[in-house]
């Protein structure tokens, strides 16, 4: 089974501040994903990464993925409270399986 | 609009019990899978299946199996529930790269999920 670490698992702040969630692991991928899941909701992909060192932009927020191709991280700038859900990270292997990140739940206080 | 669909929301089984969750999709996609999610350990696959009749074993596969007898319609079986798969269980399908039906390759999309009980 291929790990994957994300950190923190819970965050809390208020509107208009700035974050950055992890996703760790000791394995490669050929690529990487971002889901975020709303309550009662299943996960929606958020980005795709790529390529090593690959930056992607989704308005406020901001995708990168490790050189090495092993982590990746999320910042969010100004959070807004429809930034709320859990955030999944997903690696894809070379066998083309799909690994799924422990979480993190942000929430975004008014 | 694309979707994915589970037959319940919510649901509540008694130990020993069968137990049969649905999974419906309108995309033409031919992998489908199941998971299961609970807190702090992320999406865990349970079984995934690429093609009608066609099933593999994922990474947490016991106590459960599954049916692919259409493309669109995948369901998970609780031969014997048992209280610790009380879980959230979630449905996804994706396409294959130059297959048909909808989505880029490997993107998943998923049904809204089943909070099963087990009492």
């Amino acid at each position: 089974t291929q790990l994957l670490e994300q950190s923190p698992q819970f965050l809390s702040i208020q509107e208009g501040e700035n974050l950055t969630v992890y996703c760790n692991s000791s394995s490669v991928f050929s690529s990487l994903q971002w889901y975020r899941q709303e309550p009662g909701e299943g996960p929606v992909l958020l980005v795709t990464v790529v390529t090593g060192g690959e930056v992607k932009k989704l308005k406020r927020l901001t995708f990168q993925f490790g050189d090495a191709r092993k982590d990746s991280s999320l910042h969010i700038t100004a959070a807004q409270p429809g930034d709320t859900g859990l955030y999944l990270c997903a690696g894809l292997t070379g066998a083309n399986n799909l690994f799924f990140g422990t979480g993190t739940r942000l929430t975004v206080i008014p | 609009d694309v979707k994915v669909t589970q037959s319940s929301r919510y649901l509540v089984k008694r130990t020993g019990e069968k137990v049969f969750l649905e999974c419906v999709q309108d995309m033409d996609h031919e992998n489908m899978f199941w998971y299961r999610q609970d807190p702090g350990l992320g999406l865990r696959l349970i079984y995934f299946s690429y093609d009608v009749k066609m099933k593999e074993k994922g990474d947490i596969p016991e106590g459960y199996s599954v049916s692919r007898e259409k493309k669109e319609r995948f369901s998970l079986i609780l031969e014997s529930a048992s209280t610790n798969q009380t879980s959230m269980y979630l449905c996804a399908s994706s396409s294959l790269l130059g297959g048909t039906g909808t989505g880029t390759y490997n993107e998943q999309f998923f049904g809204p999920g089943t909070r099963l009980t087990v009492l």
